[in-house]
């Protein structure tokens, strides 16, 4: 099955600095990616999404970046806010199922 | 434009004892998804249903663990005998499609945290 790796588990960055988060996936029929915000004790909010067929999409602050070849996705944040702080999941979903697998979490704290 | 709706939001039970996990997708939407999440751990998919059809169980440990989506009415997870080790929040999910060739959006639930004394 599908296997997402997802570095760093924590990011501390400084209010205005970019945030990166980095996952690798071991499948290469995987088709879509979303990123998902959660904050403390809230549902998984979808963000940003990419799928297969893209290199890059942007939405405002946030962008994701897709390299098919070397298997891996990225989520860039920039000009980063305090209202950024939470935990950052990303998944990922073959052709071969229906469902997200999803890394292990990213929480990141934006310090004022 | 309700979202995704779950219930109870806070479950506590004591070991032995049965939990329901209720879960009502967005409107429009007859895919729904269950997936647990283990404290400071992602989550992981545990079942995917369709009205009245279980699509994917391959995530359900094989005991005591079953999922329903009637055709009318929300889905419904089912745990029976609980064990300290079922403490997790769980979450649905859902979406208006769902394809292998294409990937819909899935949307959360606020989540059930399921607490086994």
């Amino acid at each position: 099955g599908e296997n997402v790796e997802q570095h760093p588990s924590t990011l501390s960055v400084q209010e205005g600095d970019s945030a990166v988060i980095k996952c690798t996936y071991s499948d290469s029929a995987s088709n879509y990616f979303p990123w998902y915000k959660q904050e403390l004790g809230k549902r998984p909010q979808l963000i940003i999404d990419i799928r297969s067929n893209v290199g890059e999409k942007k939405d405002q602050r946030i962008a994701v970046t897709l390299n098919k070849t070397a298997k891996h996705f990225s989520l860039h944040i920039t000009e980063t806010q305090p209202e950024d702080s939470a935990v950052y999941f990303c998944a990922a979903k073959t052709r071969a199922d229906y469902k997200l697998s999803f890394g292990a979490g990213t929480t990141v704290t934006v310090r004022a | 434009n309700a979202g995704v709706m779950q219930n109870p939001r806070h479950l506590v039970r004591r070991r032995g004892q049965e939990a329901r996990l209720r879960c009502s997708p967005m409107k429009g939407h007859s895919h729904v998804y269950w997936y647990r999440q283990l404290p400071e751990e992602g989550l992981k998919f545990m079942v995917y249903l369709q009205k009245e059809n279980i699509i994917d169980e391959s995530g359900m440990p094989k005991e005591r663990f079953s999922a329903e989506f009637p055709k009318e009415g929300p889905s419904i997870l089912r745990i029976q005998q609980v064990v300290r080790g079922d403490s997790a929040a769980y979450f649905c999910a859902s979406s208006p499609l769902a394809s292998r060739d294409f990937a819909y959006e899935q949307y959360f639930g606020p989540g059930t945290r399921l607490t086994v004394t």
